[in-house]
């Protein structure tokens, strides 16, 4: 079973760049989330969707951050203007339902640096 | 707001040596409580734990839950090198079940 891909792996921009990460989630899996993991913390989510509705955006940074997941398949995550401290790994994973078990599937994370 | 604390920060030891993790967590409408293992790349899942007083065990490592006192433990015995990373914890919580809120993490460095 291939695990959730994401892309770029790895991403430096100067602070009021734009910048864009892909999401694609395992096959079939229905739920899909975007956490920011701020070096020495762990993940914090920024957005759930539970095929291409939104079920949980509260932590987003709405002013600057937006998401879609337009088919429910693969997701997009964009950040416009980035600000220093949009400085974390990007970590998207996914999940059979909400009503699956707890366990989330997660991706190699891109790694992003405002410079 | 839910809480998720662990501890220590970090730790080194020599391989050989026998760690200790602790999760301790405030939440509301506990689910389940997840330890994931970090090291350059995606989260890699360890164990799901719902009940009190069951141990789980995967080779050298293994985990218990107790609910009365809110935490739960991660043991790894025979430390190798190839245990150095983060390890985190995570408690599913909510009426849903659908929020899962991380701590900040133990990272473990493993010496030859």
């Amino acid at each position: 079973e291939a695990g959730v891909a994401q892309s770029p792996r790895y991403k430096i921009i100067e602070k009021r760049q734009s910048v864009a990460f892909w999401c694609n989630p395992i096959s079939g899996h229905a739920t899909l989330y975007w956490y920011q993991q701020i070096l020495g913390q762990g993940p914090k989510l920024l957005i759930q969707f539970q095929n291409n509705g939104v079920v949980d955006d509260s932590q987003l940074p709405k002013d600057r951050f937006s998401a879609e997941r337009l088919k429910g398949v693969d997701s997009t995550l964009k950040i416009q203007p980035a600000k220093l401290e949009d400085s974390a790994v990007y970590l998207c994973a996914s999940r059979p339902s909400r009503l699956a078990g707890a366990r989330r599937y997660f991706g190699p994370g891109t790694r992003l640096t405002v410079l | 707001e839910d809480k998720v604390v662990q501890s220590p920060l970090s730790l080194v030891v020599h391989e050989g040596d026998t760690v200790t993790l602790n999760c301790s967590y405030e939440v509301t409408n506990f689910r389940s409580l997840l330890w994931y293992k970090q090291e350059k790349k995606a989260p890699t899942f360890l164990f799901m734990l719902t009940s009190s007083g069951i141990e789980k065990k995967s080779g050298r490592l293994s985990s218990i839950l107790d609910k009365k006192e809110l935490f739960s433990i991660l043991n790894i015995t025979a430390t190798q090198t190839g245990d150095s990373a983060i390890y985190l914890c995570a408690v599913e919580a909510g009426a849903a079940g659908n929020k899962l809120t991380f701590g900040g993490g133990t990272r473990v460095l493993v010496k030859p």
